[in-house]
């Protein structure tokens, strides 16, 4: 199946400084992606979808301000966390569909990333 | 809005057959997936339901009822390795996830 890559896995930061993940399609462009945040034993929200050469759009009761997103390319979607806080601490995971197989195809995941802000 | 509904935990003996609902109110419908993740890992594609009916994949099965909304994923001779969380997720463009359902397997 397709590959979608996400970096960092795990990272740990300072209360105020901000954070970029990063999400790549491997071997396939993806016009959208969507970035996710799952709490412990919960299921995963959706935050925003990111579309290439265009703004995100963002769920309601997320913050845009807060979160930037910027999909640069067909392969490269990144989600900033700016100012963060230990209450963004959470699992963050991106996703992606192959920009050639419709509104039916699956969903590749990110391997997601451990935010810890400390 | 967006209403997806899944039982929180269940458990099953090695060997056994489990089945996980799914029950849905959306907005919009374009399609069922399954999802098995593990703990600490990103999800994994299992199934997609897009008409009713059964689809069938190895040990794994996923059915799909869209006049009652209604789904659900059947696992076959269960193995230890598939003690994780199984999420539906309804397809509209972007996928709305239920909660999750977290199996485990004994021995």
């Amino acid at each position: 199946g397709a590959v979608v890559s996400q970096h960092p896995s795990r990272v740990i930061c300072k209360s105020g400084t901000s954070v970029k993940i990063e999400c790549r399609s491997l071997d396939f462009q993806a016009t959208t992606m969507f970035w996710y945040r799952q709490f412990p034993k919960q299921s995963l929200m959706l935050m925003a979808t990111s579309n290439e050469g265009s703004k995100a759009t963002y769920e309601q009761g997320v913050e845009k301000d807060k979160f930037l997103i910027n999909h640069a390319s067909l392969t490269l979607s990144t989600l900033t966390v700016t100012s963060a806080h230990p209450e963004d601490s959470s699992f963050y995971i991106c996703s992606a569909r192959d920009v050639q197989g419709g509104m039916n195809t699956e969903a590749f995941f990110g391997q997601g990333t451990r935010l810890t802000v400390v | 809005g967006q209403n997806i509904d899944q039982p929180t935990e269940m458990t099953a003996t090695e060997g056994a057959i489990v089945q996980i609902n799914c029950t849905y109110q959306t907005s919009g419908f374009n399609g069922l997936f399954w999802y098995q993740q593990h703990a600490g890992e990103a999800p994994t594609f299992l199934s997609y339901n897009v008409l009713d009916g059964l689809e069938e994949k190895g040990r794994f099965s996923s059915f799909l009822s869209r006049s009652k909304g209604y789904s659900y994923l059947l696992l076959k001779e269960l193995q230890m390795k598939d003690s994780a969380s199984y999420l539906c997720a309804v397809n509209d463009y972007k996928l709305s996830f239920g909660a999750g359902t977290t199996v485990t397997v004994r021995a």
